[in-house]
């Protein structure tokens, strides 16, 4: 059974500070996903990425890709408020028959 | 989100009644997903369909039936609401060719 662990489960950052999520999962899979969820809201993707050593960027958040260490990472640069959300990683192992395994997410708040 | 609904957006019913919720989507897709989400265990997925009349049980699929008798419509059934089913509801649609899911704005139903 796959599993997807995520640490931490709650990160408190002050503004302009670096900090990384980490996402370990526990099967072989070229495939991870990030998302981010507002209260109350849905989810939104943030990154696919689709091979090992992949790496994407999307203004102060860049996402990682380790499959030989079943590992993803997510590095959140000089933070800003905007950022306060949930994040969560999910691995997604059944080729041709495509689902989705999530982690807990890792709620983050950003202190002014 | 665009592509996706789905109905009730909240609900509230009492133990023992029977509920349906509904997943619409207008992209074709063939892969489609229910999850719960509850606090603690990020997303779990219930049930999901990979073509018409094609379904299967995702980790938490006691309780739950489903069924797709169209592309566009993946039905969601409580046979009995229990005060454990109270959660929020969350359907995805995928396309494999792009390695995409997108999320609806999910059904919040409270169980009394």
């Amino acid at each position: 059974e796959l599993k997807v662990e995520q640490n931490p489960l709650f990160l408190s950052m002050q503004e302009g500070k670096n900090y990384t999520i980490y996402c370990n999962y526990s099967t072989t899979s070229d495939r991870l996903y990030w998302y981010r969820q507002d209260p109350g809201k849905s989810l939104e993707s943030l990154f696919v990425l689709l091979s090992n050593g992949a790496v994407k960027q999307e203004g102060r958040l860049m996402a990682s890709l380790d499959t030989k260490a079943r590992l993803s990472t997510l590095h959140i640069t000089a933070a800003v408020h905007d950022l306060s959300a949930t994040y969560f990683c999910a691995v997604d192992i059944s080729f041709g028959n495509e689902k989705l395994t999530f982690g807990t997410g890792t709620r983050l708040t950003i202190i002014p | 989100d665009a592509g996706i609904t789905q109905s009730p957006r909240h609900k509230v019913t009492e133990t023992g009644t029977p509920v349906t919720l509904r997943c619409h989507q207008t992209e074709n897709h063939r892969y489609m997903y229910w999850y719960r989400q509850d606090p603690g265990h990020g997303l779990r997925l219930i049930h999901y369909s990979y073509g018409v009349k094609d379904t299967d049980k995702g980790e938490v699929s006691d309780g739950y039936s489903v069924s797709r008798s169209k592309t566009e419509d993946f039905l969601l059934t409580l046979e009995s609401a229990t005060s454990s089913q109270t959660s929020v509801y969350f359907c995805a649609i995928s396309d494999p060719r792009s390695y995409g899911y997108t999320f609806g704005s999910g059904t919040r139903l409270t169980v009394v």
